[in-house]
């Protein structure tokens, strides 16, 4: 089974500065989908980037770029230029693509609480 | 646009009490998910439905049962409810058909906080 792990509890960034949030996961599949979503106070979870493991060049969304390194199963998060609307808690979630019972799930790490100061 | 609605958003439980989640999408996705968030945990799946007439279980589903009522609509019921269930519960669809390249973005609910006494 998969597992994702987020080491770090809480962060916090000054707003206007960038932030780097770690993912790691553990896995023997080749491929597969890792993302990371945003769960801000109104608890409505919002998906912020996706990365396909196949692919090597790192996805980017606006202010938002993922560093994934494949070999060291790892998938952090860069919030550049960071607003007062980017606090919130953000998951790293893993899907297979390998088959078998793992389909269309979602495993996510336990959430890092980002706090923005103005 | 609704998205994905659930019901109820907060409910309060007795142990032993049974209740229903509901949860609808209106987004003709084809897989619907539970899961529930806890403290230091992150989500955690329950059951998921990757078509209309099929459920499957997910990592926690002891407790636990689900029905997949239409394309739209999908139930989870809490047949005795106890302290362990207190949680945050989230419905989430996707338009995922199968196959491992399929579109996959999840859409989730609002969420319910169950509190179960």
């Amino acid at each position: 089974a998969q597992t994702v792990t987020q080491s770090q509890p809480e962060m916090s960034v000054q707003e206007a500065e960038t932030v780097t949030l770690s993912c790691t996961y553990d896995t023997s599949e080749s491929d597969y989908y890792l993302f990371w979503y945003k769960q801000p106070p109104s608890r409505q979870m919002i998906l912020v980037i996706r990365q396909e493991a196949y692919k090597q060049q790192n996805a980017t969304e606006n202010r938002f770029s993922v560093n994934f390194q494949k070999a060291a199963k790892s998938f952090s998060l860069k919030i550049s230029d960071s607003q007062l609307g980017d606090a919130a808690m953000y998951f790293c979630a893993y899907r297979s693509v390998a088959g078998g019972t793992s389909y269309g799930k979602l495993t996510f790490g336990q959430g890092t609480i980002l706090t923005v100061h103005p | 646009n609704a998205g994905v609605t659930q019901t109820p958003k907060f409910q309060v439980l007795k142990t032993g009490q049974s209740m229903t989640l509901q949860c609808a999408q209106d987004m003709n996705h084809n897989s619907m998910y539970w899961y529930r968030q806890d403290p230091g945990m992150g989500l955690r799946l329950i059951y998921y439905s990757a078509s209309e007439g099929t459920t499957d279980k997910g990592e926690v589903p002891n407790g636990y049962n689900v029905s997949r009522l239409n394309k739209r609509e999908f139930s989870l019921r809490l047949e005795s409810a106890a302290p362990s269930q207190t949680s945050v519960y989230f419905c989430a669809s996707s338009d995922w058909a199968g196959a491992p390249r399929d579109a996959d973005t999840q859409y989730f609910g609002p969420g319910t906080r169950l509190t179960v006494l």
